[in-house]
């Protein structure tokens, strides 16, 4: 079964610090990576997605992908309290968008 | 706007009830999806669909089944609901790397 692993958390950073998201994958043959946020009883929201080896900016977020480590991670810099949220990986290979179990950002004022 | 309505936010069934969730999108996609989504867990996809009566079962088909007669409806079957079906649904399209979730559907076996 095709994995994508993310820690839980929560993930405590102070207001105006970057906060890092990480994400592993375990199928290989995975072509796109993305990053959903979602709030508390809402339907996740893309934030970005991400298919070459590298760094991929959009305003405050970046997006960095390592396929030979098979892990992609998501930097918020200037964390704002509006992005304490549920941070979703998700995976596609093929059709299939496989997500990982989420990381609860947290930033205090 | 891209829209994908699920047509039932909140319902309680009872256990061994059959159960009907159903979404509708409007951009004309041919991949449809459905997940639950339970805490900790992140999105399960139960089944996905790439054309009007295509289906695939993703990693959690058991106890479930769907429907896809038209192109812009996607129904999620629960034959005989059980406790353990208690989640929140969600059903999304999509059209090449963008995924377009609707609102859920949460429900409830007592």
């Amino acid at each position: 079964q095709k994995e994508v692993e993310q820690n839980s958390g929560p993930l405590s950073v102070p207001e105006g610090a970057i906060a890092s998201l990480n994400c592993t994958y375990s199928d290989r043959g995975s072509q796109s990576f993305f990053w959903y946020r979602q709030y508390s009883g809402k339907s996740p929201e893309l934030i970005m997605f991400i298919y070459s080896n590298g760094d991929k900016e959009d305003g405050r977020f970046t997006a960095q992908l390592n396929k030979a480590s098979q892990y992609v991670s998501l930097l918020i810099r200037d964390s704002q309290p509006s992005d304490s949220a549920t941070y979703l990986c998700a995976v596609r290979a093929g059709n299939m968008l496989t997500f990982g179990g989420g990381t609860r950002l947290m930033v205090k004022p | 706007d891209v829209k994908v309505t699920q047509s039932s936010r909140y319902l309680v069934k009872r256990t061994g009830e059959k159960v009907f969730l159903e979404c509708v999108q409007d951009m004309d996609h041919e991949n449809m999806f459905w997940y639950r989504q339970d805490p900790g867990l992140g999105l399960r996809l139960i089944y996905f669909s790439y054309d009007v009566k295509m289906k695939e079962k993703g990693d959690i088909p058991e106890g479930y089944s769907v429907s896809r007669e038209k192109k812009e409806r996607f129904s999620l079957i629960l034959e005989s609901a059980s406790t353990n079906q208690t989640s929140m649904y969600l059903c999304a399209s999509s059209e090449g790397n963008t995924i377009y979730f609707g609102e859920g559907s949460w429900l409830t076996v007592v």
